[in-house]
């Protein structure tokens, strides 16, 4: 069983609605990431958070505003999304330790549909 | 420029057989790491194998191999005793600088298909 959890699994919604991808691992990790994934395609990274502070963004639009709230949990507000936002979102964690390979630990995936 | 390069977008082996999914790699950072992760049809990336920039050693894991060529920047993955559960797609990333809460670089990836 993975030890980073997302939820959904699944979720539609359509470009007015609001809502929020969460993430969660209990592997006492401190580097937590957000990645989107396109069909057929690699893993593109959006957001690290490194001791719960934001330490990249790649130049994400604003209408996804991601959270750190504790050292724990990771959550991906939506708003306003486009159909071409419809992806694969990941979330992983990484040590943040000296001598750490660096190796990202991920979930299962939030499969977004945006009509 | 591509830093991570996975030329073969499809790959067919025989169960049982071996199979090389190559990745070449580009940096100028002197410390970096390498990784192959495979992604089952299911979403969730698995990782398999990681091989440092100091490592003097290949690295291996069960099945897996890594072929690590650094002059020649090249990180290809053996993957011995194919089996039909190793048909998934597979990426190749690479992490630059030291540890975790770095940028890690994915490939586009190697679909693999094990037939009977």
């Amino acid at each position: 069983d993975t030890e980073v959890t997302q939820t959904p699994k699944h979720l539609v919604m359509g470009m007015t609605n609001k809502k929020s991808l969460k993430c969660e691992q209990h592997m006492g990790h401190r580097a937590m990431y957000w990645y989107k994934q396109k069909a057929k395609k690699p893993p593109e990274l959006m957001f690290v958070y490194s001791y719960e502070k934001l330490s990249i963004n790649e130049s994400v639009p604003s209408r996804f505003s991601p959270e750190c709230p504790n050292s724990s949990l990771l959550n991906l507000h939506l708003h306003a999304l486009q159909p071409e936002d419809s992806a694969l979102y990941l979330c992983a964690c990484s040590q943040r330790a000296v001598g750490d390979t660096g190796e990202l630990f991920f979930g299962e995936g939030s499969r977004l549909t945006v009509l | 420029a591509q830093k991570i390069t996975q030329t073969q977008p499809g790959m067919f082996v025989q169960e049982k057989e071996a199979v090389t999914l190559d990745c070449t790699y580009d940096t100028s950072d002197p410390s970096y790491g390498l990784f192959w992760y495979k992604q089952p049809s299911s979403g969730e990336m698995i990782f398999l194998i990681y091989q440092g920039s100091y490592d003097q050693q290949n690295a291996t894991e069960g099945r897996y191999s890594l072929n690590f060529q650094k002059a020649r920047k090249s990180a290809n993955l053996v993957i011995s005793a194919s089996q039909l559960g190793d048909s998934a797609m597979y990426f190749c990333a690479m992490r630059e600088g030291q540890g975790g809460g770095n940028k890690l670089t994915f490939g586009t990836g190697t679909q693999l298909k094990v037939e009977l």
